[in-house]
């Protein structure tokens, strides 16, 4: 199975201030159609995951451009420009290159 | 509106079984892959098993391989998971997820299984 790797585990960051979850996968995710589905999702308190970004750095509908996706091969960064009230929760990478598909650790953003 | 709607979530005994339903709506489900995802109290994320459209292809984690069943049912736009010999690693909150261009462009909110003497 790929495992995926997210760092920091836990990131404490004052309002207006950028904030970067990096995410570290133990293969590839380059499938073999040539895509890398390396998907961020977004876990508030209380609610179900949301869909943030996907294939690297596909913003979904309705995302804020705050938030942006880079990376590739086995490396990959989310970034928050300036971090807003809003944003505290979870944040997880997964991968959908390979079965079974795996999720980070998740990255717990609090504002400071 | 787009709706994932999960149910059949209860508190069950280990070595039990339980049937998960997830009712779609608002969209054309019978063109989304779909899938099952759980977490535990406290937990992260853990992908479950998926099904493609036409339910000709399954797909399981190790840990339900043999003791978890997803299908679907496409004239009433839902996903079922039957789970059996259950265990207390089971306990979660089942979400059903949707996937066509996209994996998790929309999530059910979820129901809870609780696996317990």
């Amino acid at each position: 199975d790929i495992v995926m790797t997210q760092t920091p585990l836990f990131s404490p960051v004052t309002l207006g201030q950028p904030a970067s979850i990096s995410c570290r996968s133990s293969r590839s995710l380059v499938h073999s159609d040539g895509n890398t589905y390396l998907t961020w999702l977004q876990q508030r308190p209380g609610q179900p995951p949301r869909l943030l970004i996907d294939k690297i750095s596909n913003r979904f509908s309705g995302v804020p451009d705050r938030f942006s996706g880079s990376g590739a091969g086995t490396d990959f960064t989310l970034k928050i420009s300036r971090v807003e009230a809003e944003d505290v929760g979870v944040y997880y990478c997964m991968q959908a290159t390979r079965f079974p598909y795996t999720f980070g650790q998740g990255t717990q953003l609090e504002i400071k | 509106e787009v709706q994932l709607v999960e149910s059949g979530g209860d508190l069950v005994q280990p070595g039990g079984s339980l049937r998960l339903s997830c009712a779609a709506s608002g969209f054309t489900f019978s063109n989304y892959w779909m899938h099952w995802v759980r977490q535990g109290p406290g937990k992260g994320l853990e992908w479950v098993s998926r099904i493609i459209t036409d339910g000709s292809d399954t797909r399981y984690a190790d840990s339900v391989k043999g003791r978890f069943t997803i299908s679907r049912d496409n004239a009433k736009a839902t996903v079922y998971l039957q789970m059996n010999s259950l265990r207390a690693e089971d306990t979660a909150v089942y979400y059903c997820v949707r996937e066509r261009r996209s994996f998790g462009d929309w999530w059910g909110q979820g129901t809870l299984v609780t696996v317990s003497p």
